[in-house]
């Protein structure tokens, strides 16, 4: 099975900030990696998928880079509402798995 | 985008089993494969399983074989998912979720259903 390693596991930056989140997969997984936001009560929703492509309707400050490996996601100036967790997840294959969540908190 | 509805909260014994549902939306149901996800109170989240709803094949995370069943209803769109021998550790938000748009990812998700297992 492929083990997903976050880091930081939690995160303080300011409105504005910019910010970078880091996911390793335990072997190669191409480009199957996807990022994914949670907000407290609510279900995940998609950033990110195929490493780098922006889900529609998601602010072009978010992004995704990486492959093989290591892949990060970058919000590049945070506002209010991106303070939450974030979960990377890869599908290249079964069973699929996810890191253990990055929280990002206002400082 | 494709709307999933889960049935509501459950509370049940140590030892007893839980089947929560999704519906889906539209006419949609044949078209995606649909995923079981949990997470613990305060946890990250775990993937469960994998349903084909056109033909009902199933795969399961190894640590749930044997334990976890999921099946599916095409004449009403519904899913099920049933987790038997329940224990405190499987108090959980459980989640279905699909990929929609066919990239690999879950791009639709249920609003979560809550199981509590509590003597």
């Amino acid at each position: 099975d492929i083990q997903m390693t976050q880091s930081p596991s939690s995160l303080s930056a300011s409105v504005g900030d910019r910010v970078t989140i880091t996911c390793r997969a335990s072997q190669s997984i191409s480009s199957y990696l996807n990022w994914y936001q949670q907000k407290p009560g609510k279900a995940p929703k998609l950033l990110i998928y195929a490493a780098s492509s922006l889900q529609s309707g998601v602010p072009s400050r978010f992004s995704g880079s990486g492959s093989g490996t290591e892949f990060t996601l970058t919000i590049s100036s945070l506002l209010a509402e991106d303070f939450a967790t974030y979960f990377c997840q890869q599908s290249d294959s079964i069973p699929y798995s996810f890191g253990q969540g990055t929280k990002l908190e206002i400082k | 985008q494709v709307q999933l509805v889960q049935s509501g909260a459950e509370v049940k014994k140590p030892g007893a089993s839980v089947k929560v549902s999704c519906k889906t939306s539209g006419n949609t149901f044949n078209t995606y494969y649909m995923h079981w996800v949990r997470q613990a109170p305060g946890q990250g989240l775990e993937w469960m399983g994998i349903i084909n709803p056109n033909g009902g094949s199933t795969s399961y995370a190894q640590r749930f074989q044997g334990r976890v069943t999921m099946t599916r209803d095409s004449s009403t769109g519904t899913i099920y998912m049933e987790v038997s021998s329940l224990t405190s550790e499987d108090t959980a938000v459980y989640y279905c979720a699909t990929d929609s748009s066919g990239h690999y990812c879950f791009d639709d998700w249920g609003q979560g259903t809550l199981v509590t297992v509590s003597s």
